[in-house]
């Protein structure tokens, strides 16, 4: 299996502009997490869904963010409009029925610039 | 989920064990002890988890006292490769209700 795959793996964007994070999960895992991590603030949890549905988005910082998933196999992450501290590396994440944790497998992240 | 604590940086001479503390002392009886490492640039990745015996793997050994208030990680034998970020993570098993939420970590330095 290739794994959880991001894309862009790098992008760099001027504030103002809308920006698209893109994951594609492990095929047959039912549940993806999207994951933030800068310097300040380390690893936070945005969003995660289940069969496709947002479970807890608790974690998104403000309405620029919004998630979605809109079949088992691509979730995309929209920042409109960006600014400079959205600049982080944002992970996807996903593991199969049950959720266990052992089996939650990282993708290798989107390094995001908003200059 | 249990709050834990770990220290924040440790250094380790290649070839030798490296053990890394974690404290848990709000752990409750279905929470299970989880580690992960983060490589430089890298997402993180799953080494062991355990809820009350002694667990070994490929990668590791996680020692986890017989009140479960703390636990240690062990690589037997330290390489450079093993420079990382490594999270002590004490949660429910199942993502569902409870997922995975990262603290600090330590920051293990091999050095040759």
């Amino acid at each position: 299996d290739a794994g959880v795959i991001q894309s862009p793996r790098h992008e760099v964007t001027e504030m103002g502009q809308e920006v698209t994070l893109r994951c594609k999960p492990i095929s047959g895992h039912d549940y993806l997490f999207w994951y933030r991590q800068t310097m300040m603030r380390g690893l936070e949890l945005l969003i995660y869904f289940n069969n496709n549905v947002p479970i807890d988005d608790s974690g998104m910082p403000e309405d620029r963010f919004s998630a979605k998933m809109p079949n088992a196999s691509f979730s995309t992450l929209k920042i409109q409009p960006s600014e400079p501290r959205d600049s982080a590396v944002y992970f996807c994440a996903s593991s199969p029925a049950g959720g266990l944790k052992e089996t939650q497998y990282f993708g290798p992240g989107t390094r995001l610039l908003v200059l | 989920d249990a709050k834990t604590t770990q220290p924040p940086s440790m250094d380790c001479a290649e070839g030798r064990a490296a053990n890394l503390p974690c404290n848990h002392s709000t752990i409750s009886g279905n929470e299970y002890v989880y580690w992960y490492r983060q490589i430089h640039s890298q997402g993180p990745q799953y080494i062991i988890h355990g809820l009350k015996n002694n667990e070994t793997n490929e990668m590791a050994s996680l020692i986890i006292t017989e009140d479960r208030k703390s636990s240690t990680l062990i690589l037997p034998h330290a390489t450079l490769r093993d420079t990382a970020v490594y999270y002590c993570i004490v949660s429910k098993r199942n993502s569902g209700n409870t997922p995975l939420v990262f603290g600090k970590g330590t920051r293990l330095s091999v050095i040759a």
